[in-house]
């Protein structure tokens, strides 16, 4: 199960917004609507952020957004905050109770 | 309060054994998964291996298969992660997270395991 490919960085200014995407496979994000996303602050445990390709969880920003299309899922950060530099990870459900993370993406508020 | 406690940092030398843990509480240990993740140095997130404690039901990554053992104890709400041969390269932050439904909702602050001669 090879690891979902994010980039390796991303950067955007104060209140403008960001796209992180997330690529698959067809047995992965292509054939399941449960991608997720979870941001990670520096030394801090992951946090989720997006579940079901575009849920968020109670208490997450409505600034985070996530989307899917065929092989590619992504997260869009809208009105940047400096509290939003973080690392993202994508994760996606690939069949028979295993999942695959992606590689991550540091992203950073200019 | 719901949370997943993890055991404390450690310091090992290559070829000994190692078992950390991850206690749940504050909710139904048994009826949700628990995931493994490892995280190296400045790189991301590793899906290892996956149990449900009630029925003892573990999925490992290929990549993960064979290096390590993941197991439950029900009666004491805790997840272990077993090596019994460690390398230099095992050394990282290994985190647990719950899976509820399919996304992970909970999420342990990590065991740093270090390993060096």
């Amino acid at each position: 199960q090879s690891a979902l490919t994010q980039p390796p960085s991303a950067s955007g200014s104060l209140g403008q917004s960001v796209t992180i995407y997330c690529t698959g496979t067809s047995s992965d994000v292509g054939a399941h609507h449960y991608v997720s996303w979870y941001q990670q602050h520096p030394g801090k445990a992951p946090k989720l952020i997006i579940f079901e390709v575009n849920k968020r969880p109670s208490g997450v920003p409505d600034r985070f957004s996530g989307s899917k299309s065929g092989n590619t899922a992504s997260l869009t950060v809208s009105g940047l905050q400096a509290e939003d530099e973080a690392d993202y990870h994508c994760c996606s459900y690939a069949g028979k109770n295993k999942d695959v993370f992606g590689t991550g993406t540091k992203l950073t508020v200019l | 309060e719901v949370q997943l406690v993890q055991s404390g940092t450690e310091v090992k030398k290559p070829g000994e054994s190692l078992k950390i843990s991850c206690k749940g509480s504050g909710y139904t240990f048994s009826n949700y998964w628990i995931l493994w993740v490892r995280q190296m140095p400045g790189k991301g997130l590793e899906w290892m291996g996956i149990i449900y404690p009630d029925d003892s039901d573990i999925r490992y990554s290929p990549s993960f298969q064979g290096q390590v053992t993941i197991s439950a104890d029900n009666s004491i709400n805790t997840a272990y992660l077993q090596w019994n041969n460690l390398k230099a390269s095992d050394s990282a932050m290994y985190y647990c997270a719950r899976r509820k439904d399919w996304h992970f909702d909970l999420w342990g602050r990590g065991t740093l395991v270090f390993v060096s001669s």
